[in-house]
């Protein structure tokens, strides 16, 4: 089983839709959560990152995690063909740099016009 | 947050040579991280590169296939060695990059025929 579970999608939606990206984990220690988003021919980029069990807010992006189901979520409101792209979930057990991200294996989006 | 500028961006390689990818970042990190990306699986950490010392391998990597170098605070450089098409893969560097957590380089792009 692996660590970090993530549905690959391909996921096709028409602009203005609200988007739900998920993953699971398996390891109960994790707890610093992060939503990356990579462009083709990009590497990843940090859309948010949270701590703790809860939802947090940046823009049109929300993120979720439910540490008791071992579960986090990211949701797109509003989406736009811009938001097209590869979204990755990380986790790790701390947060500093000496612990080592393990990542889903990323779902790719289609924000149709 | 830091820039890193990754080369080559791409290339194809035939199989039985090696390739040195180098990273180089805008500012000084003490830890540069390199992960590969194979189609349809997990960003996966190879080695973590700390300057002055030897790179910490992950399970499954190994020195003689992926030596690394770290001469400074700024730079290293991966290389892939004796490779197979099974290699054929997306390496990027990362660093950590205060707030916004691990900034990755926009990755080499790997084919060995």
């Amino acid at each position: 089983q692996k660590e970090v579970e993530q549905d690959p999608g391909p996921l096709s939606v028409p602009e203005g839709a609200i988007v739900s990206l998920n993953c699971t984990y398996s390891n109960s220690a994790f707890q610093y959560f992060m939503w990356y988003r990579q462009y083709s021919r990009k590497g990843p980029e940090l859309l948010m990152y949270t701590y703790s069990s809860g939802n947090k807010e940046d823009g049109r992006f929300t993120a979720q995690v439910d540490k008791s189901s071992k579960y986090i979520s990211l949701f797109i409101r509003d989406s736009q063909p811009s938001d097209s792209a590869t979204y990755l979930c990380a986790m790790t057990v701390y947060g500093g740099a000496t612990n080592k991200l393990i990542f889903g294996t990323g779902t790719l989006l289609a924000v149709q016009p | 947050s830091a820039v890193i500028s990754q080369k080559p961006s791409r290339d194809i390689c035939q199989r039985g040579t090696s390739l040195t990818i180098q990273c180089q970042v805008d500012s000084q990190v003490t830890m540069m991280f390199w992960y590969r990306q194979q189609p349809g699986q997990s960003l996966t950490l190879i080695a973590t590169a700390n300057q002055g010392s030897e790179a910490t391998y992950e399970s499954g990597f190994v020195i003689d296939k992926f030596p690394i170098s770290r001469p400074n605070l700024t730079f290293s450089t991966l290389t892939v060695s004796n490779m197979s098409p099974e290699d054929s893969s997306i390496y990027l560097c990362s660093v950590v990059s205060g707030a916004r957590g691990y900034t990755f380089g926009s990755g080499t792009r790997l084919t060995v025929v």
